[in-house]
């Protein structure tokens, strides 16, 4: 069955060090790829997205992502994190299966400490 | 803006109730989903609608029932609550990939308990 893996369930970092979360997806076909975010207490809301053209997308809050085809990945970056970027993210996949929901991954519960 | 809403943010039932979750979205999206998210597992897609009385079955359906009777309105229905369907339920929705674009809106989460 095709599936989402991120390997790093908790990452903890210090104000203004280099983030980069792993997504990974087993499905050779076309994908479309997303980035959800989960703020304390809020809501799901989306941090970026990929469909077609330029592998290297770029969402709010200075968050980037790079689709490797090759390697079947969708990592997300930011060269500088804040202590405002706490939260758990969610790499989801959309495969053009036939099936209309995401294939979410595990996410992963990230921690800035000032 | 989209806006998704969902019926209580934190719901508290005894084994065996029947249980509602509502969920609205504003945007005459076909598709809705509900979901429900635990630590370490990530969003597991319970049930799907992509149209007025349409569902179909997610990847754990088991325990649990939906309704659509209008296009902005999904329901999802535990029948015989128990302890563990003890989670946060995640209700979205998406407008038709006619253009290719499938993200999904999500509302703000219903935490149940069952004691």
């Amino acid at each position: 069955a095709q599936s989402v893996s991120q390997h790093n369930h908790h990452v903890i970092l210090s104000e203004a060090a280099s983030l980069e979360l792993g997504c990974n997806y087993s499905y050779g076909g076309t994908v479309n790829l997303f980035w959800y975010v989960q703020y304390p207490g809020q809501h799901l809301q989306l941090l970026l997205k990929y469909f077609s053209g330029d592998p290297l997308v770029k969402g709010i809050k200075g968050f980037e992502a790079e689709f490797i085809k090759s390697k079947f990945s969708f990592n997300l970056r930011k060269p500088s994190v804040q202590w405002s970027d706490t939260a758990e993210y969610f790499c989801a996949v959309k495969m053009d299966t036939g099936r209309r929901a995401l294939t979410f991954g595990s996410g992963t519960r990230l921690q800035v400490q000032p | 803006d989209v806006k998704v809403t969902q019926s209580s943010r934190y719901l508290v039932k005894r084994t065996g109730e029947k249980v509602f979750l509502e969920c609205v979205q504003d945007m005459d999206h076909e598709n809705m989903f509900w979901y429900r998210q635990d630590p370490g597992l990530g969003l597991r897609l319970i049930y799907f609608s992509y149209d007025v009385k349409m569902k179909e079955k997610g990847d754990i359906p088991e325990g649990y029932s939906v309704s659509r009777e209008k296009k902005e309105r999904f329901s999802l229905i535990l029948e015989s609550a128990s302890t563990n369907q003890t989670s946060m339920y995640l209700c979205a929705s998406s407008p038709n990939p006619a253009g290719g674009y499938n993200e999904q809106f999500f509302g703000p989460g219903t935490r149940l308990t069952v004691l």
